[in-house]
């Protein structure tokens, strides 16, 4: 089958660094997208990985390694602003049908 | 602003009642998707359309009904529903149903049944 997994919760202090992993077990994998949600908005697009190594934008970053169906979403220098969800999504691809498969996402609470 | 909107953010409906949630995209894009958000619960895919065309049924209950009247409109009829579909319903679009596009997402509307 088809699963997504990512901490449920997870808290961290301003000014901190913290790390939020998603590990996949799909069939067709052909990408992993990352995507915040504040609480009552829609959620938006962080980034995405597609062959193994570190994306960088800015204070956040994203690490992909397919061989070990492993995804992380780095946070550095946190603010309270980053105080929200964090949703992994794998895209797979099986006869010529792309899907995305959805995390449960990551609560991510932000302490002054 | 993601560029797409939804109408309204919140509705609270009986069981015996029919409402529309609408979504409108100004992106310009081709494929336009409704998701059901539960609580600690992955996104669940209700419906795709694709250049106007329903692409994908996900095993969704009949007392949800969609309408993609043009590529920039999507709507979700609703009727007769139970308690158990209270969710945050979500509306997103994409340049098409291909691969490589990241979906844009609208804030959702807010349904409770009672």
């Amino acid at each position: 089958g088809q699963n997504i997994d990512q901490p449920t919760e997870m808290t961290a202090t301003e000014g901190a660094i913290v790390q939020i992993n998603c590990t996949y077990q799909t069939s067709g994998f052909n990408g992993l997208f990352w995507y915040q949600q504040h609480a009552g908005e829609a959620p938006t697009f962080l980034s995405y990985n597609v062959l193994d190594g570190l994306e960088e934008k800015g204070r956040f970053s994203s690490f992909l390694s397919r061989s070990k169906g492993y995804s992380y979403l780095l946070l550095k220098e946190l603010q309270m602003k980053d105080s929200a969800s964090y949703l992994c999504a794998v895209r797979t691809l099986m006869d010529s049908n792309y899907q995305l498969i959805w995390g449960a996402g990551t609560k991510l609470i932000i302490k002054p | 602003e993601t560029g797409v909107t939804q109408t309204p953010r919140h509705l609270v409906m009986g069981m015996t009642n029919k409402k529309s949630l609408k979504c409108e995209q100004h992106l310009g894009h081709n494929a336009m998707y409704w998701y059901k958000q539960s609580a600690k619960k992955p996104l669940e895919l209700m419906f795709v359309y694709n250049f106007k065309e329903q692409t994908e049924n996900n095993s969704v209950p009949s007392r949800f009904s969609p309408e993609c009247p043009n590529s920039s409109h999507l709507f979700l009829h609703l009727h007769t529903l139970q308690p158990e579909d209270s969710a945050l319903y979500l509306c997103a679009s994409s340049q098409d149903r291909g691969g490589g596009h990241e979906q844009f997402f609208g804030p959702g509307t807010r349904l409770t049944v009672l």
